[in-house]
């Protein structure tokens, strides 16, 4: 199974303030096609997850552009450009390049 | 607007067989990954398997033994067998779609299933 990592487990923001999760993989996502099979989601607290990134850089419909990806092969970020309250909750990543799917141990994003 | 609607039986005693069904509204059945997704309280997410229109399926290497996930086309619908559980599987089970590239787009809102004597 690939296993990913991410890190800080934990996030205190600043509203306005940027922010930055890592994401790493113990083997490469990159799908021969050319893309990084890389997904970050965001669970809000009570809700089920939502899909904000895919490919490793291409927001889902409706997400703000103040949130990016990044990365290829084994690393992988997100970033917030400036936090906003709504964001709070756990951000997971996961690779998606192969079975078993696998996700990372989220990363918690709280308001200081 | 894709929808997932979800439900189960959400207490079972230990041994006993877990079964959760999912109704897909909005969108094709097909050329999709139905799919399901474990969370332990308090834990990360935790993928189970995934099966496509056709009944080819995917499943967690540790689940493997114990899990069966089947579709039926006819009602939009798939489902989700968990054999022998114990308090391990207790979690929130979601469903949710796949696409080909393995992105998870859409999920359901989760059914809590304990397991306890």
């Amino acid at each position: 199974d690939i296993v990913m990592t991410q890190s800080p487990l934990s996030l205190p923001v600043t509203p306005g303030e940027p922010a930055s999760i890592s994401c790493r993989s113990s083997q490469s996502l990159l799908h021969s096609n050319g893309y990084s099979y890389l997904d970050w989601y965001l669970q809000k607290p009570g809700q089920s997850p939502q899909l904000l990134i895919h490919l490793s850089s291409y927001r889902a419909s409706g997400v703000p552009d103040r949130f990016s990806g990044s990365g290829s092969r084994t690393n992988f970020t997100l970033k917030i450009t400036r936090v906003e309250a709504e964001d709070v909750g756990v951000y997971y990543c996961m690779q998606a390049l192969q079975t078993p799917k696998t996700f990372g141990q989220g990363t918690k994003v709280e308001i200081k | 607007q894709v929808q997932l609607q979800q439900w189960g039986a959400g207490l079972l005693k230990p041994s006993e067989t877990l079964s959760l069904t999912c109704a897909v509204y909005g969108g094709s059945f097909s050329g999709y990954y139905w799919t399901w997704i474990r969370q332990p309280p308090g834990k990360g997410l935790d993928w189970i398997g995934e099966i496509n229109h056709s009944g080819s399926a995917n499943y967690s290497p540790s689940l493997k033994s114990r899990v069966t996930i089947s579709v039926d086309t006819s009602k939009n619908q798939f489902s989700l067998i968990l054999s022998s559980v114990t308090a391990a599987d207790t979690a929130l089970y979601y469903c949710a779609r796949g696409n080909d590239e393995g992105t998870v787009e859409y999920w359901g809102q989760g059914t809590l299933v304990t397991v306890s004597s």
